[in-house]
């Protein structure tokens, strides 16, 4: 069964650094590009960065960049967002997904999600 | 970056209705956008790429269709498990902006 599941949400206070992780199974990770999307509690959903099979290539959203680190680690499975300088409005559940280029760049396989919640 | 703006942004709808919605590119996106339906405390789940194309085990009661910055999702005869949230997303440039939802509802 093709799966992903994010780990490593939790509180953190503003100014905080956190790390998540989304592991996959069921599919060959190496071959596919992979996303991160957030939703803030009762928001809609924000695209937030996406890697590359090689791990070299990243397209990150503005309000991120300086601050998230999108990586991989193909040997592992699995995928990582280094999240630094955490802000209050970071607070949101986060989402890995699978990418398939020629479905016009599809998030096909989503995972559960993991809660960040920041706050003093 | 380009914006998505759907339309409506709820909406109140019966089983067995036909129900539209619609999602507006900022600016010209090919044919480059994608929808996905999300449950309450769910990921969401992808239906359509492609402006048009259905996603694998998506029910036929779904399509999509537009090209440029206007584009369509369309429920024929709702079902009651239809009853969600429903955004748009272009991929067309980095950032791949998602629309701020639709919620269909009872």
């Amino acid at each position: 069964e093709v799966q992903l599941v994010e780990s490593g949400g939790g509180l953190v206070q503003p100014g905080g650094s956190l790390s998540l992780s989304c592991t996959a199974t069921g599919f060959t990770f190496s071959r596919y590009w992979m996303a991160w999307v957030r939703q803030a509690p009762g928001k809609g959903l924000e695209y937030l960065d996406i890697k590359d099979q090689d791990d070299s290539k990243r397209r990150s959203v503005a309000s991120v960049q300086g601050r998230f680190t999108i990586f991989r680690d193909n040997a592992g499975s699995s995928l990582h967002l280094q999240m630094d300088t955490l802000r209050t409005e970071d607070t949101a559940v986060y989402y890995c997904a699978r990418v398939v280029l020629e479905k016009e760049w599809l998030f096909d396989v989503w995972g559960q999600g993991t809660l960040v919640t920041v706050s003093a | 970056d380009i914006q998505m703006t759907q339309s409506p942004s709820s909406l109140l709808a019966s089983v067995g209705d036909r129900v539209t919605i619609s999602c507006r590119a900022s600016r010209h996106v090919s044919s480059s956008v994608n929808w996905f339906q999300q449950k309450p405390g769910k990921a969401p789940e992808a239906l359509i790429f492609g402006a048009s194309t259905l996603h694998s085990g998506v029910p036929a009661r779904f399509s999509g269709s537009g090209y440029g910055t206007d584009f369509t999702l369309t429920i024929v005869s709702l079902q009651p498990e239809d009853f969600a949230h429903y955004y748009c997303q272009h991929t067309y440039s980095t950032p791949w902006t998602f629309g701020q939802g639709t919620k269909v509802e009872v």
